[in-house]
């Protein structure tokens, strides 16, 4: 099964600031990789697909970027209501999904 | 509009059965594959499985193989999950996400996502 590796686990930033967060995959994924983001007690919304398509509706502060093994996301200019935790996920060619342990990001 | 309306809470005691239903409407039901997620406890998110509403084929993950069935029926638009031997660490807030099929495959990322259903095991 591949692995999925998300660094920080958490970050506290500024409102303003620039947020990345990574994601490795244990094998090439090509870019079948998606990121979401999670509230507390809601469901989670798709934010990036395909590492680097953003969904329709999601603000353009949102991106994501990589291939392969190693992913990206950004927040551009982190929000109030940015607060959330984010995931990636992957997806092979045998129908076999996996998502990344998340990551907690918090305002400093 | 589109949306996926999830069965309500369960209790379960150890060893029993479950079954959450999750009815989709306001799409072409057989266009997109549906996944189940499950999320314990203040931890994070784990993908169970994914079934093909059009012909029903389904592909889970190794941890669930055995105890999982996922099924679907057409006439209503509605995908089950059925998790047996069920043991305290199934409980959780399990739900369904849709994903586009792209010629046949999935694609595009869980798009649409139901309510969830809290499920409960204790004795």
């Amino acid at each position: 099964d591949i692995q999925m590796t998300q660094s920080p686990s958490s970050l506290s930033a500024s409102v303003g600031d620039r947020v990345t967060i990574t994601c490795q995959a244990s094998q090439d994924i090509s870019n079948y990789l998606n990121w979401y983001q999670q509230k507390p007690g809601k469901a989670p919304k798709l934010l990036i697909y395909d590492a680097s398509n953003l969904e329709t509706g999601v603000p353009s502060r949102f991106s994501g970027s990589g291939s392969g093994t190693d992913f990206t996301f950004t927040i551009s200019s982190l929000q109030p209501e940015d607060i959330a935790t984010y995931y990636c996920q992957q997806y092979d060619n045998l129908l076999l999904f996996t998502f990344g342990p998340g990551t907690k990001v918090d305002i400093k | 509009q589109v949306q996926l309306v999830q069965s309500g809470a369960e209790v379960k005691k150890p060893g029993a059965s479950v079954k959450v239903s999750c009815k989709a409407s306001g799409y072409t039901f057989t266009s997109y594959y549906m996944h189940w997620v499950r999320q314990a406890p203040g931890q994070g998110l784990e993908w169970m499985g994914i079934i093909n509403p059009s012909g029903g084929s389904t592909s889970y993950a190794q941890k669930f193989q055995g105890r999982v069935t996922m099924t679907r029926d057409t006439s209503t638009s509605t995908v089950y999950m059925e998790l047996s031997s069920l043991r305290s660490e199934d409980t959780a807030v399990y739900y369904c996400a849709r994903e586009p099929s792209g010629g046949g495959v999935p694609g595009g990322g869980m798009d649409v996502w139901g309510q969830g259903t809290t499920v409960t095991v204790s004795s």
